[in-house]
């Protein structure tokens, strides 16, 4: 069974930039029929999709975070990674990486077990 | 954008209680809606795409409904584990993706 599993630092100062990246285990990142997600839940409230990517590298970002939001690839390591710059107190959220499928009403269908993210200096 | 609004925000239920969750999307959707139950603590799990084909392991007393701006999440007899926060999302404006507020279930 293909497992997600996230991993980087838990605390980040405001103005900083935020790195996680997703391990993709028991499976291929390269799938031709899934994207590669981050999703993330502040504290208590809902889910927000911060972005996708395929493995050829073509992206799509949620257009709130559009402008400080950069998702790679890199198939030669089965991973993805999140970049969110400039990052203040409302980036303090659980982040989860997720497999996305490219049919059957894009769901996300296979998830990490999350990382929490504190934005404090 | 779209906008999804679940009702209720929260819902009290017995075990074996049949229960229905609404869904409701600024716009017409189609049928591109999916359903996830989250623990606290847990990441969500997927339960059903499509608004209404249920996910391979996912129980039969779980079902799912409609299409267009209307949807519901229907748990027929509920079961201790069943008690989690549900979310709907739609995937209509692929590439971008929103989900409903959620709804937590809560044992009365």
């Amino acid at each position: 069974q293909l497992q997600l599993q996230e991993s980087g630092p838990g605390l980040v100062k405001p103005s900083e930039t935020l790195s996680l990246t997703c391990t993709v285990s028991s499976g291929s990142i390269s799938s031709k029929t899934h994207y590669w997600c981050w999703i993330r839940q502040p504290p208590g409230k809902g889910l927000e999709w911060i972005g996708s990517i395929y493995y050829s590298g073509n992206t799509y970002y949620n257009p709130s975070l559009k402008s400080r939001v950069t998702i790679s690839v890199d198939t030669s390591k089965n991973q993805f990674s999140l970049k969110l710059s400039s990052v203040t107190a409302a980036d303090r959220a659980v982040y989860y990486c997720a497999r996305q499928r490219s049919y059957q009403s894009n769901a996300f269908d296979i998830w990490g077990q999350g990382t929490m993210v504190t934005v404090s200096s | 954008d779209i906008q999804m609004t679940q009702s209720p925000s929260s819902l009290s239920a017995s075990v074996g209680d049949r229960v229905t969750i609404t869904c409701r999307a600024s716009q017409s959707i189609s049928y591109y809606l999916n359903w996830y139950q989250q623990k606290p603590g847990k990441a969500p799990k997927f339960l059903i795409y499509a608004a209404s084909s249920l996910q391979s392991g996912v129980p039969s007393r779980f079902s799912g409904s409609g299409s267009g701006t209307d949807f519901t999440l229907t748990i027929s007899s509920l079961q201790p584990e069943d008690f989690a926060t549900y979310y709907c999302q739609q995937s209509y404006s692929s590439p971008e993706y929103t989900f409903g507020q959620g709804t937590k279930l809560e044992i009365k």
